[in-house]
Order: structure tokens, then C-alpha cells, then sequence
């Protein structure tokens, strides 16, 4: 079964306005890691922010927050104030912290378009 | 500033060569990976390193293999590269409890 699941392969945002990208996850391991990759076409995998399960609050960075459920194991991606620079891939991972040796499981991605 | 380099950003090899990736970081990580990238298949794991000379299969090993004969040094070797080799491949390290792994620029192989 896939670990790490992003629905949207594709989705558009009127610049300055707020996007969700979409996660759910599966694992039997209680402690585990969230993170959000962002991808522009040149190729470097950008690190953006992360949520650890015991984390109590929602992790924010700047303009990215993530909006952690834990009961329904989602962990989508919301960016405020949408930039055309935020146009890009941006891949959910997944690490289990206490199985997997300190890997992690990447979803398929989501490819965001920003419109001027 | 964390820094992981690789060897090439482009790379054409013909199908047959011995193909070399390498990956170097500067932090001290134990831990090391080599993914590589495909249209809609997302990141999928090769080979990762969680000490020198220590290394473990991940999901797609068939084809590669690695060395690791120094911390921050992480080889990707590809012994008679075929067209179905032709894909980004990206290198990342991280601390064994690390929040995130670092990534390098990636490399852009292509077998003809």
C-alpha cells in the first residue's frame, strides 16, 4: 500500500491567493516525521517545513503552514499570499522514525501553477 | 550553509558504459541516499548509506551499486548503463533522527 498519497497532480492559484496541496499517509509507526518538499524546474529539491506526530501545533514557516490531522493521517500543505515564484513540484514525505533505519517515503507530487 | 554537491548536473553515457555518481556532503551525516526521479513516479529510493561502508538496498537497487569509503563521499554506480537508467538522480543526507534530508542539485542522465 502506497505510504504517501497527494490526489492532485496538478492545480492552479490566482497569484496573492492560498492553495492547499493535498497529503494523507499510512503507518503503523507512532513516532514519524512530515515534511514538504518544493521542486522548481531546475531541479533542486528545496526543503519547506515539517511536523513531527507528537508535534501539538500545526508547524508554520513563513508563508507555509501545515495542517496536521492526525486522525485522519493528513498532512496537506497550505501556502498564503501565492507568489509566481511558488510555481513548482512539491513532493509530501513521509519518515518512520522508528522502523526504516531514517528513510523516507516520497508521494508522486504536485505540480502548482501560479497565474499572474 | 549545509551543502551537498554531485559530480554533474548533465550527463549522456551510451548504453554499455560504467556510469559514476558522485555525492559529497559537508555536514557530517551519517546517513546518505540516492533516489532517483521520473515523470509521475515521484522519488524512489535506490541505495542508502548509514555509515561508511555501510550500505542497504532500497526499493528499485537492480542495476546500481554504491560505495561509501568516506563519511561525506556517497558513489552511485551504474556497471553497463541501460536506456531505462535514463532519469534524474538525486543524492541527500541527513542526520540519523535528522527533521529533513539535504538534498544535492541532482544529475540528468541520459543513456543512449
Amino acid at each position: 500500500a502506497q505510504k504517501i498519497t497527494q490526489t492532485q497532480p496538478g492545480m492552479f492559484v490566482q497569484e496573492k491567493e492560498a492553495v492547499t496541496l493535498d497529503c494523507t499517509y499510512d503507518t503503523s509507526d507512532p513516532s514519524y516525521g512530515l515534511f514538504w518538499y518544493k521542486q522548481p524546474s531546475s531541479g533542486e529539491m528545496i526543503f519547506l517545513i515539517y511536523q513531527g506526530s507528537y508535534d501539538q501545533q500545526n508547524a508554520t514557516e513563513g508563508r507555509y503552514s501545515l495542517n496536521f490531522q492526525k486522525a485522519r493521517k493528513s498532512a496537506n500543505l497550505v501556502i498564503s499570499a501565492s507568489q509566481l515564484g511558488d510555481s513548482a513540484m512539491y513532493f509530501c514525505a513521509m519518515r518512520e522514525l522508528n522502523t526504516n533505519a531514517g528513510k523516507s517515503t516520497f508521494g508522486d507530487g504536485t505540480t502548482l501553477t501560479v497565474k499572474p | 550553509d549545509v551543502k551537498v554537491t554531485q559530480s554533474s548536473r548533465y550527463l549522456v553515457k551510451r548504453t554499455g558504459e560504467k556510469v559514476f555518481l558522485e555525492c559529497v556532503q559537508d555536514m557530517d551525516h551519517e546517513n546518505m541516499f540516492w533516489y532517483r526521479q521520473d515523470p509521475g513516479l515521484g522519488l524512489r529510493l535506490i541505495y542508502f548509506s548509514y555509515d561508511v561502508k555501510m550500505k542497504e538496498k532500497g526499493d528499485i537497487p537492480e542495476g546500481y551499486s554504491v560505495s561509501r569509503e568516506k563519511k561525506e563521499r556517497f558513489s552511485l554506480i551504474l556497471e553497463s548503463a541501460s536506456t531505462n537508467q535514463t532519469s534524474m538522480y538525486l543524492c541527500a543526507s541527513s542526520t540519523p533522527v535528522g527533521e529533513t534530508q539535504y538534498f544535492g542539485p541532482g544529475t540528468r542522465l541520459l543513456v543512449l
